[in-house]
């Protein structure tokens, strides 16, 4: 499989917990975003990654939010003290410079 | 005013049918326009992108984009049950941030 891959699919957590999302990109894509999509909108841009590099983040991430990509490959997302508001579903997208962004399945984030 | 506008639907349209769905924005610097594919509890999945004036097509779908009226259409012929999907209009401004509208829920009748 050379698409994007996310783990897990399915969180389900209570409220004030910690989560952990990985997202493993297409191989040769060297641009790893996140996404936050909540149910009748399109994804919103939470932050994104040249190699290990992370260039731009959303005012959306707040300071319980934290991402990383150390080796330029795969990534995590980190949510601290989870809020109800986290629910929603967390897209993973590659991209090799600036071409096409690719999206992963997703890991949909229940909070209780 | 939202940065990509679309009209969040359902549009229904009779198998066969060719279906229009339309997008406007904001941000004259805005440089590559995408149609992203969602069905229900699945990820977007890319269907077109254009980046100049005019049309581009690809099978069933033509993409229209007019950049001096910042609008950009998404054109499906022959519309088939498996159409039936929300539509998302994006675009990005070159550095990569793609912004994305809300979607239009299609729906193809049979």
């Amino acid at each position: 499989d050379t698409g994007v891959s996310q783990d897990p699919r399915h969180k389900i957590t209570k409220r004030g917990q910690n989560v952990t999302f990985r997202c493993d990109p297409i191989s040769e894509h060297n641009r790893l975003y996140w996404y936050r999509q909540t149910l009748g909108q399109g994804p919103e841009f939470l932050t994104y990654f040249q190699n290990e590099a992370q260039l731009e983040k959303s005012r959306l991430l707040s300071d319980r939010f934290s991402a990383e990509r150390p080796k330029g490959s795969f990534s995590t997302l980190e949510i601290q003290r989870t809020e109800q508001g986290d629910s929603a579903m967390y897209l993973c997208a590659s991209s090799f410079e600036l071409d096409t962004q690719y999206f992963g399945p997703g890991t949909r984030l229940t909070v209780l | 005013q939202k940065e990509v506008e679309q009209n969040s639907g359902p549009l229904s349209v009779p198998e066969g049918a060719i279906a229009s769905l339309n997008c406007t924005y904001s941000d004259r610097g805005s440089q590559s326009f995408f149609w992203y594919r969602q069905y229900s509890g699945k990820s977007p999945e890319l269907i077109m992108f254009i980046y100049s004036n005019g049309d581009k097509e690809d099978g069933r779908f033509t993409a229209q984009l007019n950049k001096a009226s910042q609008y950009v259409s998404l054109l499906i012929r022959d519309s088939q049950p498996s159409d039936s999907a929300t539509y998302l209009c994006a675009l990005s401004g070159g550095y990569q941030k793609v912004t994305f509208g809300i979607g239009t829920k299609l729906q193809v009748i049979p």
